[in-house]
């Protein structure tokens, strides 16, 4: 299958401080890419739908100030968390799609962000 | 609207003996499902999926799936469950367009005792 590739696979930051993830698909590419938020021992909740060249589709009770996306290409999304808090910390997971009404989301192996 | 259930939060099973993951989806327009699993921080792995055509659908690992329109299910087995089958595994579901966005049942912790 194809490959999508998440950096950093986990990061400590400090309380106040901005963090980038960034979510690759190596060898297709990539016209939506999802981010998804998993809270321990939970489901993935979905936070955006981003297509390339567009903004990004948020969805509720999401800040879309404080998770800024950007999909600037076809192989490459970045999700950046503004100004982290405690609250903040959790395990973010993108997935790509490519064209053609591909049916299969491939998912990046996550991102662990844990804010002091 | 989709929503997916997934009976048991976890699941006990011995090595060898067989698995059954139960999933139920809901969905106003004929549904493209999904298995995944999960390992302790890591993404997620596709072990099959349902789009059209049989509906007895073989994946990887050994496990399968079937979907059933009339009870609107589709459950997930393996025969024998071997040790490194244990992990987290969640359904889900999306419309038969292929660009709507997968909806996440809650996940089924599956454990396997020696």
């Amino acid at each position: 299958g194809a490959v999508v590739s998440q950096h950093p696979s986990w990061v400590i930051c400090k309380s106040g401080t901005s963090v980038k993830i960034e979510c690759r698909s190596l060898d297709f590419q990539a016209t939506t890419m999802f981010w998804y938020r998993q809270f321990p021992k939970q489901s993935l909740m979905l936070m955006a739908t981003s297509n390339e060249g567009s903004k990004a589709t948020y969805e509720q009770g999401v800040e879309k100030d404080k998770f800024l996306i950007n999909h600037a290409s076809l192989t490459l999304s970045t999700l950046t968390v503004t100004s982290a808090h405690p609250e903040d910390s959790s395990f973010y997971i993108c997935s790509a799609r490519g064209e053609r009404g591909n049916t299969e989301a491939f998912f990046g192996q996550g991102t662990r962000l844990t804010v002091v | 609207a989709q929503s997916v259930t997934q009976l048991g939060s976890h699941v006990s099973v011995s090595e060898g003996a067989l698995v059954l993951l139960r999933c139920n989806y809901s969905s106003s327009v004929p549904p493209y499902l999904f298995w995944y699993v999960q390992y302790p921080n890591q993404g997620l792995q596709l072990l099959l999926k349902y789009t059209t055509g049989a509906t007895l659908v073989k994946g990887i690992n050994g496990f399968e799936a079937e979907f059933k329109k009339s009870e609107t299910s589709f459950h997930l087995t393996k025969p024998s469950a071997h040790m490194s089958d244990a992990a987290e595994y969640f359904c889900a579901v999306s419309s038969n367009s292929g660009y709507s966005t997968l909806t996440f049942g809650k996940g089924t912790m599956l454990l396997v005792s020696p």
